[in-house]
């Protein structure tokens, strides 16, 4: 029941920027896209959410397309702590339950 | 920062006996929830919690789970007869939703269970 396609594993420079597509072509229009991460066995941590706009906090900026079908989040200056496994999940957002999928993982390397 | 904090960190049980899984949520919030995660697997949700009872189980939450919130603080996930299956880590979540948020889930650092 996977409503989000992330790639497997990525690799990113320390310093740099890290990229992390996501998408979610059957989003539907009432539908948040939200972020999370989890660093090794640690429970999960949000990060981000939104729902057309783009959006930016202290953590990370996510980048939506117009026709909302993909995501990008934005680590900007990735440190060694942001190694991580990172989670897209669509959803209605409110009380209803987070589904995590496989997710992307992140290594951020020296 | 408040957190949500969990008891035990780890515990180890023969397989057949009774474990308790602690929690207790960020203080305002009012819906709850516990995952688990099975060495090199997803999170899995179980089962959420508003108003003292169950919102939403998994077909993973059979009747050997069971959740309660026992006073205001506290909220416990019992395993009634531990299999070697249930060994997984358990992260317990809780959220403040109302119309003005968005709800997003506040996750413990979890407890590892062990099942021998």
């Amino acid at each position: 029941d996977a409503k989000t396609t992330q790639p497997p594993s990525m690799d990113c420079a320390e310093g740099r920027a890290a990229n992390l597509p996501c998408n979610h072509s059957t989003i539907s229009g009432n539908e948040y896209v939200y972020w999370y991460r989890q660093i090794h066995s640690q429970g999960p941590q949000y990060i981000i959410h939104g729902l057309k706009n783009n959006e930016t906090n202290e953590m990370a900026s996510l980048i939506i397309t117009e026709d909302r079908k993909s995501s990008t989040l934005i680590l900007p200056h990735a440190t060694l702590r942001d190694t991580a496994v990172y989670y897209c999940i669509v959803g209605l957002g409110g009380y209803q339950k987070v589904t995590f999928g496989t997710g992307t993982k992140l290594q951020v390397i020296p | 920062e408040p957190e949500v904090t969990q008891t035990p960190s780890h515990q180890v049980t023969q397989m057949g006996q009774e474990v308790i899984l602690r929690c207790v949520p960020i203080s305002n919030h009012l819906y709850f929830y516990w995952y688990r995660q099975i060495l090199g697997q997803k999170v899995e949700f179980l089962v959420s919690f508003y108003n003292n009872e169950i919102s939403e189980k998994s077909e993973i939450f059979d009747d050997q789970f069971s959740v309660e919130r026992p006073d205001g603080s506290n909220f416990t996930l019992k395993i009634r007869s531990t299999k070697l299956e249930d060994s997984a880590m358990y992260f317990c979540a809780s959220s403040d939703w109302d119309r003005r948020s968005t709800g997003e889930l506040f996750f413990g650092e979890g407890s590892r269970l062990t099942v021998l």
